[in-house]
């Protein structure tokens, strides 16, 4: 079982939809969780930052992380054609410990 | 002004040849990484430095060799390259581990 798991996608939706973007992983030990977004030939950029359990928003992004269940969602509002780019979760145990990756779910808007 | 910056932003060589790829970042972190980026979009830690010192070294061929000169570069050099190391390799920064930022990539072509 790889340590951070991911649907890699694609996924379409019409603009406008909800987006749901999940990772579920197997460290318990994971305290941090990110959300990168990844344009074509772009490097990754850091949309969401969450420690521990618990929700958080930022405009229409929330980001959810449900330790006890090891299981992380990005959930998107109103989703744009701008918002067209691969979405990679990423999670740490802390200072001076790897941050893993899952390997991303490229999304679609389509307008 | 970019946070981390990386050169060359494309490299193209023969298998066999030597090249380095350059990072720097403004941002005053102590901690620098190096990521390769696979055609399915898989990013893997390859090596981690804080403060010029190496923390994170994963199975990587003794033909890759980070130098971190200060602590805000961190270079990678790769010897007798093979056609297997093509991918986009990506610099990234952190502050104790909570939120890494990535530089823009290399793409590296092996013929």
């Amino acid at each position: 079982q790889k340590e951070v798991e991911q649907d890699p996608g694609p996924l379409s939706v019409p603009e406008g939809a909800i987006v749901s973007l999940n990772c579920t992983y197997s460290n318990s030990a994971f305290q941090y969780f990110m959300w990168y977004r990844q344009y074509s030939r772009k490097g990754p950029e850091l949309l969401m930052y969450t420690y521990s359990s618990g929700n958080k928003e930022d405009g229409r992004f929330t980001a959810q992380v449900d330790k006890s269940s090891k299981y992380i969602s990005l959930f998107i509002r109103d989703s744009q054609p701008s918002d067209s780019a691969t979405y990679l979760c990423a999670m740490s145990e802390g200072y001076g410990q790897n941050f893993v990756f899952g390997p991303g779910t490229r999304l679609s808007v389509l307008p | 002004d970019t946070a981390v910056s990386q050169t060359p932003k494309y490299l193209v060589t023969q298998m066999g040849n030597d090249k380095s790829i350059k990072c720097e970042q403004n941002l005053g972190h102590d901690t620098m990484y190096w990521y390769k980026q696979d055609s399915k979009k898989f990013l893997k830690i390859m090596f981690s430095y804080n403060n010029k010192e190496l923390i994170i070294n994963e199975t990587v061929p003794n033909r890759f060799s980070p130098k971190s000169p200060d602590k805000a570069h961190l270079n990678l050099h790769i010897n007798s390259l093979e056609l297997g190391d093509s991918a986009v390799y990506f610099c990234a920064s952190s502050e104790t581990n909570e939120k890494l930022f990535f530089g823009s990539g290399t793409q590296l072509s092996v013929l």
